[in-house]
């Protein structure tokens, strides 16, 4: 596998179900990311992982909670979710947290919530 | 603050130019530019940098007004290939390391 992996690529879950997205990146990469892509919206950052530690939390509910393991591997934990949620779910690295590094994204997971 | 982009969207004809447009409120570090195809994930077509040059790829090509705050993605001799939604993403100064991307621009080209 070369890239940026996304499992699943498709996910459907009701309101009261627990279920984990997964993002791994074979690119020697030491940031991580996760974004929200929802209709007709711009892309929205949610978290960000420097060497594995969080340096960013865009002001995301509580019932979505990442995990960085390491470097080459990025979760989403998701419980209780609204169908307002219900949104491609794309994660990127960079070789760093910096400024000007191009984004590699993943194909993404298309989430719906029930 | 989102840049805003415009136009929404765009049709073309194979062999047409086209011009996209990203505007922000805030001073700016960089542009990137991504395009993205659907059901796949975006792909990084330039970056463009606060005091750096106009970047070309292939027959894609930008510039950064860093007064105006403004970028231009121009595409030339369009191709089939060219199709997708294309992203600008600000770097702004106090903003973080982070990118802010615009809602994004439908391009189709057509034969």
């Amino acid at each position: 596998e070369t890239g940026v992996t996304q499992t699943p690529r498709h996910l459907v879950m009701g309101m009261t179900n627990k279920k984990s997205l997964k993002c791994e990146q074979h690119l020697g990469h030491n940031a991580m990311y996760w974004y929200k892509q929802s209709a007709k919206k711009p892309l929205e950052l949610m978290f960000v992982y420097s060497l594995e530690e969080r340096v960013e939390n865009n002001s995301v509910p509580s019932r979505f909670s990442p995990e960085c393991p390491n470097s080459s591997h990025l979760f989403l934990h998701l419980h209780t979710l609204q169908p307002e949620d219900s949104a491609l779910y794309l994660c990127a690295s960079t070789p760093s947290a910096t400024r000007n590094n191009e984004q590699f994204f993943g194909p993404g997971t298309r989430l719906t919530v029930l | 603050q989102q840049p805003v982009q415009s136009p929404q969207a765009v049709i073309l004809r194979e062999g047409e130019d086209a011009v996209i447009n990203c505007s922000s409120s805030k001073a700016l570090y960089s542009v990137h530019w991504y395009r993205q195809k659907h059901g796949e994930a975006p792909v990084f077509l330039m970056i463009l940098l606060k005091g750096g040059e106009q970047k070309g790829h292939d027959k894609i090509s930008a510039s950064f007004n860093e007064k105006k705050q403004q970028s231009s993605l121009y595409l030339t001799a369009s191709q089939l290939s060219y199709s997708g939604t294309y992203f600008c993403g600000t770097e702004q100064i106090g903003g973080g390391n982070k990118l802010t991307f615009g809602t994004g621009t439908q391009l189709k080209v057509e034969l």
